[in-house]
């Protein structure tokens, strides 16, 4: 399986400043994925990383809001500007079709933002 | 787009009896249901999946069953301990390259000692 790491694992902001959040994988995968989970909810795909173009976002989010980057096949970084409260979350990074393990898809372990 | 519902959203078990989660799924191009264990802070994991091609699986104590023609699909845990206290997600997901997965609100299960 794939090891995912995230950079910060958490971090306090303030209202209208951005936050980056990097994320790693141990090897060359096919897709990545950034998500969003409130506490005690389920998880909300903001957007699928495409390497070396346009992010493709859900209905809901929107590029100039979440800003993606995914320079190569291991490495992606999600903006979150212009925060407000309703931002504070904890944002998932995920990654899959690695190899044989084409299907299988692997998160990593979050990034927990608080707004004030 | 895909439609993910799950039940229960809280199961409370004694352990050693059996827990049954279940989700239906509204695309039936879905192909893909992997089941997420995620406990308290820490990074939802993979822990069973099944294909559309096959009708169930099982890897010790935890089996999937999948019915295409109803659209649905269940994990089922046999045994329980109190380590398997988690929130459990299932999904459904079109495609090969690990295509996106729309996820289900999650089920809380308790295992008591």
């Amino acid at each position: 399986s794939a090891v995912i790491s995230q950079k910060p694992s958490r971090d306090i902001c303030q209202r209208g400043t951005s936050l980056t959040i990097q994320c790693q994988v141990d090897s060359q995968v096919t897709m990545m994925f950034w998500y969003r989970q409130q506490p005690g909810q389920s998880l909300t795909l903001i957007a699928t990383a495409n390497q070396g173009s346009e992010a493709t976002y859900e209905s809901g989010f929107v590029i100039d809001k979440f800003p993606i980057s995914r320079p190569n096949l291991t490495f992606s970084t999600l903006t979150v500007s212009n925060m407000s409260p309703e931002d504070s979350s904890i944002y998932l990074c995920s990654a899959g079709g690695q190899g044989t393990r084409t299907y299988e898809q692997y998160f990593g372990p979050g990034t927990r933002l608080t707004v004030t | 787009g895909e439609n993910v519902e799950q039940h229960p959203s809280t199961l409370s078990v004694q352990e050693g009896d059996s827990a049954v989660i279940k989700c239906t799924y509204s695309d039936s191009a879905s192909n893909y249901f992997p089941w997420y264990k995620q406990e308290l802070g820490k990074r939802p994991q993979l822990i069973i999946d099944i294909r559309s091609n096959v009708g169930e699986k099982k890897d010790q104590r935890i089996a999937v069953t999948l019915n295409k023609t109803a659209k649905h699909f269940s994990l089922h845990i046999t045994e329980t301990q109190p380590e398997d206290s988690a929130v459990y997600f299932c999904a459904a997901s079109t495609g090969r390259n690990a295509g996106k997965s729309t996820f289900g609100d999650g089920t809380t299960l308790t295992v008591k000692p």
